[in-house]
């Protein structure tokens, strides 16, 4: 049961143009999302995040959109460099009082974006 | 560098070894997690440590599996008899309880089980 979909496993973009990065969710429980890069032989580092009363968050280049009634994200990378070359991953979890402080993530399969110089 | 660290960073052991993994979370985060990736797929939860009480484990944790924090500092990951399907990245994060969901990842232990 994959509650975070990542549909694209690959995407290629000319540098300078804007990377677009998509992510569905079925949990409608889910209310705080994130973005992780993962280079080789690293841990996930985190991107960005957006909490689910709010539609768009930015943070200098990176820019994530949110869409509460078609559970669907995305993150848009402008421009995009060489150095984004790596695998993205969508990420969410519900953020309960109740849950003991527990916010396990629950990943997408992740993309692999590679910037063409 | 003060970020999460894991050690060892690659471990080759026969079917039927007992492993034991380390994890050292940012020092003051209180909450720390244990994570599983396999080939393809994104980082899976296994379980969860508030300071030191382990508070949810995951069904992916069967019984060959245990986690320990004790002090509430540093962790512990302990697969017994170990099996091919236990092949996969050990993955620990940690947080601040005062900062939702932003988890800082460590490199992951790399298990191969022959």
């Amino acid at each position: 049961d994959q509650q975070v979909k990542q549909n694209s496993p690959s995407l290629s973009v000319q540098e300078g143009r804007i990377s677009i990065l998509n992510c569905d969710y079925t949990n409608s429980m889910f209310d705080y999302f994130l973005w992780y890069k993962k280079y080789p032989a690293e841990g996930p580092t985190f991107l960005i995040s957006i909490s689910s009363i709010k539609d768009k968050n930015e943070d200098g280049r990176f820019t994530v959109f949110l869409n509460k009634s078609a559970k669907h994200l995305s993150l848009h990378i402008v421009p995009s460099q060489p150095g984004d070359s790596a695998v993205y991953f969508c990420a969410a979890s519900v953020v309960l009082i109740s849950n003991f402080g527990n916010e396990k993530l629950t990943f997408g399969t992740g993309t692999r974006l590679t910037i063409i110089p | 560098d003060t970020g999460v660290s894991q050690d060892p960073r690659h471990k080759i052991t026969k079917r039927g070894q007992n492993v034991t993994f380390r994890c050292d979370p940012i020092s003051e985060h209180n909450r720390l997690y244990w994570y599983r990736q396999t080939l393809g797929q994104g980082p899976e939860f296994l379980t969860y440590f508030q300071n030191e009480a382990q508070l949810e484990k995951s069904r992916l944790l069967s019984d060959r599996f245990s986690a320990e924090r004790p002090k509430g500092s540093f962790s512990t990951l302990e697969i017994q008899r170990t099996e091919q399907g236990d092949s996969a990245m050990y993955l620990c994060a940690s947080s601040l309880s005062s900062r939702h969901n932003e988890q800082f990842f460590g490199p992951g232990t790399r298990l191969t089980v022959l």
